[in-house]
């Protein structure tokens, strides 16, 4: 299994919503990142866990709150997000730190 | 720091050859290639560790010149799959954070 699965595929909520993006991976990777990406651009790191523990956050705002409840998952908690948070969110996961990286589908998220 | 890309975009017909670059300001530990398709995840192509290499993935290989810091993804007879925007990430030297450039659209016309 090669995969990382992100869920939702997409989502729209609204300003005052609470939401939860969702990323799994059972390669056995120790390191999982959460990226954004707008339209037309790079993805832009946001966090990186390392074995479980939270070791790069990329001064992303209080209303992205990230959480590894164990080495195969990574949540992404919403909360009070803005329009311009409208993105396609990426989970990635790597064997080690600097490692190469696999990608989920992403979720495409809309703020409305 | 964030590599830079050059070109922005090429347009090929099927066949033909391109060259991306992708250079850095920083002394790299590692250059890291994928490929991206509209509303798909980036997949990954090919890793470039210092010490200056070349590697190859059937018709697309790829270069590491750590002097300059810089690399070189070629993609030779190109195909219509070819399609899709390329990044390029680095790892600085002491660097824990992949950065990506600011990415090549490439369109291979048939």
């Amino acid at each position: 299994d090669t995969e990382v699965t992100q869920t939702p595929k997409h989502l729209v909520m609204g300003m005052t919503n609470k939401k939860s993006l969702k990323c799994e991976q059972h390669m056995g990777h120790r390191a999982m990142y959460w990226y954004k990406q707008k339209a037309k651009k790079p993805p832009e790191l946001m966090f990186v866990y390392s074995y479980e523990k939270l070791s790069i956050n990329e001064s992303v705002p209080s209303r992205f709150s990230p959480e590894c409840p164990n080495s195969s998952l990574l949540n992404l908690h919403l909360h009070a997000l803005q329009p311009e948070d409208s993105a396609l969110y990426l989970c990635a996961s790597s064997h080690g730190d600097r490692g190469k990286a696999f990608f989920g589908q992403g979720t495409r998220l809309t703020v409305v | 720091q964030q590599p830079v890309q050059s070109p922005q975009a090429v347009i090929l017909r099927e066949g033909e050859d391109a060259v991306i670059n992708c250079s850095s300001s920083k002394a790299l530990y590692s250059v890291h290639w994928y490929r991206q398709k509209h509303g798909e995840a980036p997949v990954f192509l090919m890793i470039l560790l210092k010490g200056g290499e070349q590697k190859g993935h059937e018709k697309i290989s790829a270069s590491f010149n750590e002097k300059k810091q810089q690399s070189s993804l070629y993609l030779t007879a190109s195909q219509l799959s070819y399609s899709g925007t390329y990044f390029c990430g680095t790892y600085s030297e002491y660097g824990n954070k992949l950065v990506f450039g600011a990415g090549t659209i490439l369109r291979v016309k048939s």
